[in-house]
C-alpha cells in the first residue's frame, strides 16, 4: 500500500500563507485524485478540495474557494496545499489523501497528517 | 452540499458485544458512502467503501449496509483496539465530498 509523507509542522502568523506538501512512496500520487483533508483540534473531518487529473486542476469546497490552491506536480510525483490569509481558526491538522481515479471518491491512503498553527 | 448525519454521537459498548452506528444522507447518495476509523494522533483508516465492501486488511468484523440515504457500519464482538471514533463519508456529488461528524466508540 503506498505511503503518503507530508512535509513537517508550520507555526505561522495570521494574514500569512502556508504551504504543505505530500509526496507518495511506494506508488504514485498525481495520477489519482488528491484530497486534502482538515481536522479542527477536538474536531470531525473537512474536505478542503481535491486535485482531479482527468481535470488536470483541482476542485474546492466552496467555503474555502478563494483562499486555498491545490496542485501536483508530475515531474516529482508530488502535490501541494497552499492556504492564504491565515486565521486563528485555521489551527488544524492537514491531511492528504490518495482518492481513485479519475475522481475523488474514498481514501485509502493517507499522509501522516501536518499541524498548523497560527499564532500571532 | 449533501448533509451526513451521524448518530449516536458517543456509544458506549462492552469487549466483545455489538456496535451498530448510523449515517443518513440529506438526500440519496447511492452507495456512494465510506467509513473510517480514526484513533488519536492518527490519520484516518478507510473501512468500507461503496457501502459494504471491505478495504483491504479489514476484519470481517467490521461490516457496512444500506443504500440510498442510510447506512449503517457494525463491529461485530468488539476488541480493544476498535474503541476509536467512525466517520462516514460520501462521494456521490461533489464538490465538496462531505464527511459525517463522527460516533465516538469507548468503553
Amino acid at each position: 500500500q503506498v505511503q503518503l509523507v507530508q512535509s513537517g509542522a508550520e507555526v505561522k502568523k495570521p494574514g500569512s500563507s502556508v504551504k504543505v506538501s505530500c509526496k507518495a512512496s511506494g506508488g504514485t500520487l498525481v495520477s489519482y485524485a488528491i484530497s486534502w483533508v482538515r481536522q479542527a483540534p477536538g474536531q470531525g473531518l473537512e474536505w478542503m478540495g481535491g486535485f482531479i487529473p482527468i481535470f488536470g486542476s483541482a476542485k474546492y469546497a466552496q467555503r474555502f474557494q478563494g483562499r486555498v490552491t491545490i496542485v501536483a506536480d508530475e515531474s516529482t510525483d508530488t502535490a501541494y496545499m497552499e492556504l492564504s490569509s491565515l486565521r486563528f481558526e485555521d489551527t488544524a491538522f492537514y491531511y492528504c489523501a490518495r482518492g481513485q481515479f479519475p475522481y475523488p471518491t474514498w481514501h485509502e491512503s493517507w499522509g501522516q497528517g501536518t499541524l498548523v498553527t497560527v499564532s500571532s | 452540499e449533501i448533509v451526513m448525519t451521524q448518530s449516536p454521537v458517543t456509544l458506549s459498548v462492552s469487549p466483545g458485544e455489538r456496535a451498530t452506528l448510523s449515517c443518513r444522507a440529506s438526500q440519496s447518495i447511492s452507495s456512494n458512502v465510506a467509513w473510517y476509523q480514526q484513533k488519536p494522533g492518527q490519520a484516518p483508516r478507510l473501512l468500507i467503501y461503496g457501502a459494504s465492501t471491505r478495504a483491504t486488511g479489514v476484519p470481517a468484523r467490521f461490516s457496512g449496509s444500506g443504500s440510498g440515504a442510510e447506512f449503517t457500519l457494525t463491529i461485530t464482538s468488539l476488541r480493544s483496539e476498535d474503541f476509536a471514533v467512525y466517520y462516514c463519508q460520501q462521494y456521490n456529488d461533489w464538490p465538496p465530498l462531505t464527511f459525517g461528524g463522527g460516533t465516538r466508540v469507548e468503553i
